[in-house]
């Protein structure tokens, strides 16, 4: 079963406007990881944000987490036609334990 | 690039036959962890192995089994193929104690 939920499913927007996809989760976790996706292939890593961290940021990304709604955030600022992806969020329950993905959001960014 | 790769990329074969998938961990790395991943859905773990030992499973039935060398290359073997095993097929390597997972470009499975 899958623990994260993200929101919203498909997201279209223009190149140079800011994505925001939401993450939900149902447990206490250790952390809270993004990955994105390019058309079906493996996923790379974006950012990893720990249970005691309210904001993190890398780049053009920023993440926010609150453990008492339990959900995420991954802002993506200025977005490129490359940007256009999946994107899951993936919870980590213990720390170096597997991974539990949610269906993710489809982005897609329009030049 | 991770470092991860796979083989094959696709693969089609067709039910009740058996299938072997191997990945080849990114250097240094002495975990390895196997998802699934059906069209428009999130990654699904399968197991992770360690130290050659399997280290955890996930919600699959005993016809998935899995290897770690001793270089930490990997395989997953699929016997007694179904429809529902048609998906990605991803590996994952990590080093004990780092939380971060590197994803390899997955093998593509097609059950007919």
């Amino acid at each position: 079963s899958q623990q994260g939920e993200e929101d919203p499913q498909a997201l279209s927007i223009q190149e140079g406007e800011n994505a925001t996809m939401n993450c939900s989760y149902k447990t206490s976790i250790n952390n809270l990881q993004w990955y994105r996706q390019n058309s079906g292939r493996g996923l790379v890593h974006l950012i990893l944000i720990r249970s005691n961290e309210r904001e993190k940021h890398s780049g053009r990304l920023r993440v926010t987490l609150d453990t008492s709604k339990k959900s995420s955030s991954l802002l993506i600022t200025a977005s490129r036609a490359a940007d256009t992806a999946s994107y899951f969020c993936a919870t980590d329950l213990s720390g170096n334990t597997p991974l539990v993905f949610g269906k993710g959001t489809r982005l897609s960014v329009i030049a | 690039e991770t470092g991860v790769t796979q083989s094959p990329t696709h693969l089609i074969k067709t039910r009740g036959q058996q299938v072997t998938l191997r990945c080849s961990s990114q250097s240094g790395h002495n975990t390895v962890s196997w998802y699934q991943q059906a069209l428009g859905q999130g990654p699904q773990f399968i197991f992770q192995y360690y130290r050659e030992e399997e280290n955890g499973r996930g919600n699959f039935p005993p016809r998935f089994s899995g290897l770690q060398f001793p270089n930490y290359s990997s395989e997953l073997n699929v016997n007694a193929l179904e429809l529902d095993d048609s998906a990605l097929y991803l590996c994952a390597s990590s080093f004990v104690g780092l939380e971060t997972q590197y994803f390899g470009p997955g093998t593509r499975l097609l059950v007919l």
